[in-house]
């Protein structure tokens, strides 16, 4: 399996700050990265595939580079809406596997 | 729009099967490259992938969990259902069913997703 390691598990941050979350692979998945927000109690929502393709409707704060097996997603200028779990995603090789995520907190 | 519900059981007893299903609207697993995945969620834990059904009848199972699963779509009625057998306390969870197209590899649109607690 592609083990996905996300650092850091958590960081606080606070409105307006610019936040950038890594996540590497175990094995090389191309581009085939897709990060998620998830919140308690909602459905993850997608924010980039492709590891930098922004998705339909997802703020332009939020940014995504990499390939091979290292990967970041960027959120800058910090809104109160963006505090969340992410996860990163490798999309390219069965089993499909999530990083642990990362716990974005307000400073 | 796409929406998915998923339903089922909130509560199953240890060694019983627990079945799940995910009713979707806004678009069809008649459709060239779409899939239906499901992913699970234990408390306080990460996201799992568990398997994924395409609308080529392509099936895809998270190996660790193979032996326990079976996914199945009724496309006309736009349903997929996942069957685990001999549940555990482990296997408690927040189970999400999930939209995939082929040309992202990304689940695009999400279930709210369901709390299934495995006790006795």
């Amino acid at each position: 399996d592609v083990q996905m390691t996300q650092s850091p598990s958590s960081v606080s941050a606070s409105i307006g700050d610019s936040v950038t979350i890594t996540c590497r692979a175990s094995q090389d998945v191309s581009s085939w990265l897709v990060w998620y927000q998830h919140k308690p109690g909602k459905a993850p929502k997608v924010l980039i595939y492709a590891a930098s393709t922004l998705q339909s409707g997802v703020p332009s704060r939020f940014s995504g580079s990499g390939s091979g097996t290292e990967f970041t997603l960027t959120i800058s200028s910090l809104q109160p809406e963006d505090f969340a779990t992410y996860y990163c995603q490798q999309a390219v090789v069965f089993p499909i596997t999530f990083g642990q995520g990362t716990r974005l907190e307000i400073k | 729009q796409i929406t998915l519900k998923e339903s089922g059981p909130t509560l199953v007893k240890p060694t019983q099967t627990l079945t799940l299903t995910c009713s979707f609207s806004g678009f069809s697993l008649f459709t060239t490259g779409v899939g239906v995945g499901w992913i699970r969620q234990p408390p306080g834990k990460a996201l799992e992938w568990l398997a994924l059904i395409y609308w080529d009848d392509e099936i895809r199972y998270n190996p660790s969990l193979r032996s326990r699963l079976t996914i199945t779509k009724d496309t006309s009625r736009n349903q997929v259902v996942l069957t685990m057998t001999n549940v555990d306390p482990v296997d408690t969870a927040t189970y999400f069913c999930a939209h995939r197209m082929t040309t992202t590899k990304a689940f695009v649109d999400w279930g709210q997703g369901t709390l299934v607690t495995v006790s006795s």
